[in-house]
């Protein structure tokens, strides 16, 4: 049975330090995707990695996959207030599954002023 | 363009009662998935309906029910409401299966 799994599972950190955020999973999976969650809000895809060594990039926020490793890691760095949010990975499922998602269980992050 | 529209967006219903809760997709997205996210449980899978089929589904019991329709948009029933179907139920959709999800704003549902 494929598992995700994300640590840490909360984080309170500081503005200006940085941080990473990991996401292993079990089985051999093809893709692997990052969601961020706001407070109160709806999930916005952030990143989807389609390769081992894929490595994605949106200002602060830097995501890589390692396929043999079956672990991805979203980088934080220069942490600011507003990246205060949940983030989700989450991977494709086995074809058996039709590929249905399989989700990890989200890291909430805390960014102090 | 315009997102995934979710309604309604707040609901207040008591044990035993049934409800249904509409998601419109995006424009030219044929999958649509339905999550339930509960601060206790996180983010669990419902189904996944694509060109009207049901693709998926998870381990939600015979309650929790849904259909496409040919526009794509989807419902999904609860019926026999008990407290702990108290959620936000959140709407996906993509053009194909687990291609970037975009998500509604989600029905929060409220079970008295």
């Amino acid at each position: 049975e494929l598992k995700v799994e994300q640590n840490p599972l909360f984080l309170s950190m500081q503005e200006g330090k940085n941080y990473t955020i990991y996401c292993n999973y079990s089985t051999t999976s093809d893709r692997l995707y990052w969601y961020r969650q706001d407070p109160g809000k709806s999930l916005e895809s952030l990143f989807v990695l389609l390769s081992n060594g894929a490595v994605k990039q949106e200002g602060r926020l830097m995501a890589s996959l390692d396929t043999k490793a079956r672990l991805s890691t979203l980088h934080i760095t220069a942490a600011v207030h507003d990246l205060s949010a949940t983030y989700f990975c989450a991977v494709d499922g086995p074809m058996d599954s039709n590929y249905q998602l399989i989700w990890g269980a989200g890291t909430k992050l805390i960014i102090k002023p | 363009k315009a997102g995934v529209t979710q309604t309604p967006r707040y609901l207040i219903k008591t044990r035993g009662q049934q409800v249904t809760l509409s998601c419109s997709p995006i424009s030219g997205h044929r999958s649509v998935s339905w999550y339930q996210q509960t601060p206790g449980q996180g983010l669990q899978f419902l189904f996944e309906y694509f060109s009207e089929t049901q693709r998926n589904k998870g381990n939600f019991p015979g309650r929790f029910s849904g259909r496409q329709f040919s526009n794509s948009r989807s419902e999904m029933n609860v019926s026999t409401l008990e407290l702990g179907d108290s959620a936000l139920y959140l709407c996906a959709t993509s053009r194909v299966t687990n291609e970037k999800l975009f998500f509604g704003s989600g029905t929060q549902l409220s079970v008295l």
